[in-house]
């Protein structure tokens, strides 16, 4: 089936820097989301891209869904403490309009230091 | 976006039992689906379930070993039967978003160790 590459799979920066990460696909998306886990939370929606080449920002964050269709990243500007916690992309994939079956990056694994 | 709870939120279960978890939702949604999260790993589709009809499984997972039920628009649930210690996982809802979309929301999450 389907799989996402997402990278890097953790992250170790000073608080205020930004952060840059991504997810590829071999195949095409209708859609790309963005989540982020909080240890013992369920995966919280950041920013959801529903059009090749949309730009879209929530806050701090930026994400935009690649022209090719096949890849997707997530921008964090002046990042701080909170911002701490594991990033996932996810998808719908080309073809499975209807079906609304995600799939998911393994996940970018986010620590700052104060 | 809709408020989703699980119960319980953690439980510890002896190899051999089953655990059924709840979720409810605070609002009618259409769709419904259950994930199975390992330590450490990313989140993997177990079923959609989809009110007044079978659950729809995916690879790898099999109606007897994690049968759901969906009675109304609401609420569904998960039982993990016969329980191994390769069981033990962060078990996580969701719901679907406005029609049209693809955004799907999670409930908390059922975090189970099997011993």
């Amino acid at each position: 089936g389907q799989q996402l590459n997402q990278s890097p799979q953790s992250m170790f920066i000073q608080e205020g820097e930004d952060v840059s990460m991504n997810c590829t696909s071999s195949s095409i998306f209708n859609t790309w989301l963005w989540y982020k886990q909080d240890p013992g939370e369920g995966p919280v929606l950041l920013i959801a891209l529903y059009k090749a080449g949309e730009l879209t920002s929530n806050g701090r964050l930026t994400a935009q869904f690649g022209i090719t269709r096949k890849d997707s990243f997530l921008n964090i500007s002046a990042s701080i403490p909170s911002d701490v916690g594991i990033y996932f992309c996810a998808g719908q994939p080309l073809g499975r309009q209807g079906a609304q079956k995600l799939v998911f990056g393994q996940g970018t694994r986010l620590t700052i230091n104060p | 976006s809709a408020v989703i709870s699980q119960k319980p939120s953690r439980d510890i279960c002896q190899r051999g039992t089953s655990l059924t978890i709840q979720c409810q939702v605070d609002s009618q949604v259409t769709m419904m689906f259950w994930y199975r999260q390992q330590p450490g790993q990313s989140l993997t589709l177990i079923a959609t379930a989809n009110q007044g009809s079978e659950a729809t499984y995916e690879s790898g997972f099999v109606i007897d070993k994690f049968p759901i039920s969906r009675p109304n628009l609401t609420f569904s649930t998960l039982t993990v039967s016969n329980m191994s210690p390769e069981d033990s996982s962060i078990y996580l809802c969701s719901v679907d978003g406005l029609a049209g979309d693809y955004e799907q929301y999670f409930g908390p999450g059922t975090r189970l160790t099997v011993t």
